[in-house]
C-alpha cells in the first residue's frame, strides 16, 4: 500500500494552524498513524487509528479520515513542532510509510 | 520505563553481513511484536519486519531473499542480519516494539535512538 504526502515541504509561522495531507492507494479503513521525527531521533508515535491521540500527545495534534484520505492538524504552532511528520499504514504488511513532510518556520 | 538499545557494528564491508542486536529493558519479550526499520540518510522511513515472541517472523517481500530476524528471549534480545550488503543498505536502522490491537497490523509504539550503519570497503 502506498502512501503519498502533502506537500513535501511546508512553511508557517509560531502560532498558526497547519494541515498535512496523506492519500492511500487502496482503503484502508481507519488503520493509519502519524509520526514526528526530530532531526537525529527516533520517530515519536503521536495518533493511530487516524484519529486517537497516543497518551501524552498534546491536543493540538489531531488526525481525521478514513478509507483513502487522511489528515494531520497541528495548532498553535510552537518552535519545537517545526519538524519533520509521517504517516503509516497499520493495515496490512508490509507496514508503508508515506514520504514525510517537512515542516519549517516561515 | 520500557527502553531499546540497538547494538552492532556500524562499518559493514560490501556483500559481508550486517548484524544488529536490540535490546529490551523494561519490559518482557514474552509478549508483542518486535521490528526493525531502517531510514537511509536524508530519506525516508523503510519497514523491514517483525519477530513475534514466539518466534514467527514476517519481512518486508522487498528484502526477504536477504533478511533473518530471530529472538532470544532468555535475554530479552532480538537481532537482525542482513546478507550481502550494498551502498544502497547504508542507513540508520532502528528497533521498535509494536503492540497489537486486535485487527489490522501491530502499530509500532516504541523505537530504539536508532544506529548508523555504513556500508563501505
Amino acid at each position: 500500500i502506498q502512501l503519498t504526502q502533502s506537500p513535501s515541504s511546508l512553511s508557517a509561522s509560531v502560532g498558526d494552524r497547519v494541515t498535512i495531507t496523506c492519500r492511500a492507494s487502496q482503503g484502508i479503513s481507519s488503520y493509519l498513524a502519524w509520526y514526528q521525527q526530530e532531526p537525529g531521533k527516533a520517530p515519536k508515535l503521536l495518533i493511530s487509528g487516524a484519529s486517537t491521540l497516543q497518551s501524552g500527545v498534546p491536543s493540538k495534534f489531531s488526525g481525521s479520515g478514513s478509507a483513502t484520505d487522511f489528515t494531520l492538524t497541528i495548532s498553535s504552532l510552537q518552535p519545537e513542532d517545526f519538524v519533520t511528520y509521517y504517516c503509516q499504514q497499520h493495515h496490512s504488511y508490509p507496514i508503508t510509510f508515506g514520504q514525510g513532510t517537512r515542516l519549517e518556520i516561515k | 520505563q520500557v527502553q531499546l538499545q540497538e547494538s552492532g557494528p556500524g562499518l559493514v564491508k560490501p556483500w559481508e553481513t550486517l548484524s544488529l542486536t536490540c535490546t529490551v529493558s523494561g519490559d518482557s519479550i514474552n509478549s508483542d511484536y518486535w521490528s526493525w526499520i531502517r531510514q537511509p540518510p536524508g530519506r525516508g522511513l523503510e519497514y523491514i519486519g517483525y519477530v513475534y515472541y514466539s518466534g514467527t517472523t514476517y519481512y518486508n517481500p522487498s528484502l526477504k531473499s536477504r533478511v533473518t530476524i530471530s529472538v532470544a528471549t532468555s535475554k530479552n534480545q532480538f537481532s537482525l542480519k542482513v546478507t550481502s550488503v550494498t551502498a544502497a543498505d547504508t542507513a540508520v536502522y532502528y528497533c521498535a516494539r509494536g503492540l497489537y490491537p486486535g485487527s489490522g497490523t501491530d502499530i509500532i509504539d516504541l523505537w530504539g535512538q536508532g544506529t548508523l550503519v555504513t556500508v563501505s570497503p
